[in-house]
């Protein structure tokens, strides 16, 4: 079964960081583009960025540019976000996703 | 970044035929934008419906179809079911600089 899993978020205060981790599984994951997307509460979703098969090519939404850093480890299926300078605008439930495969989320909450 | 944008809300009596669209700031939506559709329901992760403009997956129900509609993208739903209520976003890639979703459309079975 092709799965996702999410795990690192908590609450953090402004100006923190946090790393969040996605555990892939049931497929070659060093063959797939791979995403990080975001939902703030009670709002649309987000595109955050993603990173290419070897972890060369990376792009971000220009809110986190600067401040997320998108990485990946194919030996161990597992892919990273790396966030410094957290704002309360960062609060949301981020999501680890293929494209057609998505995660179940981890929430992340910015706040003193 | 380009600013992708969908109706806010539609109503369709079950049964009924609802087309969503999603259109780009920077002009016409085309197939080179890979347009996706995805569907999402209170408290649940995004599960994604279309690919590629009129892609499904095997998931898939057969009652919704993809299609590029006057320069936008559009997700068409024929033969509403009431578990067909959720919030729909599109998602576009922009070669070179990455991929926007769209504002969501919450559509309505009644």
């Amino acid at each position: 079964e092709v799965q996702l899993v999410e795990s690192g978020g908590g609450l953090v205060q402004p100006g923190g960081s946090l790393r969040l981790s996605c555990a892939a599984s049931g497929f070659t994951f060093s063959n797939h583009l791979m995403h990080w997307v975001r939902q703030a509460p009670g709002k649309g979703l987000e595109w955050v960025g993603n990173i290419g098969e070897d972890g060369s090519a990376k792009n971000y939404v220009d809110s986190v540019k600067g401040r997320f850093t998108i990485s990946r480890d194919n030996s161990k299926n597992s892919l990273f976000l790396h966030m410094n300078s957290l704002r309360a605008e960062d609060s949301a439930v981020y999501y680890c996703s293929r494209k057609d495969v998505w995660g179940q989320g981890t929430t992340v909450t910015v706040s003193s | 970044q380009a600013v992708v944008t969908q109706e806010p809300s539609l109503t369709v009596s079950p049964g009924g035929t609802v087309t969503l669209t999603c259109g780009s700031s920077t002009g016409a939506v085309t197939s080179g934008h890979y347009p996706y559709w995805l569907q999402q329901k209170p408290g649940q992760a995004p599960r994604t419906l279309i690919y590629d403009t009129s892609n499904k997956y095997s998931w898939t129900p057969a009652r919704f179809s993809g299609s590029l509609l006057g320069g936008k993208a559009a997700l068409t739903l024929s033969g509403a079911q009431p578990e067909d209520e959720a919030e729909y976003y599109c998602l576009l890639t922009y070669s070179g600089v990455g991929e926007v979703f769209g504002t969501g459309t919450k559509v309505t079975v009644l």
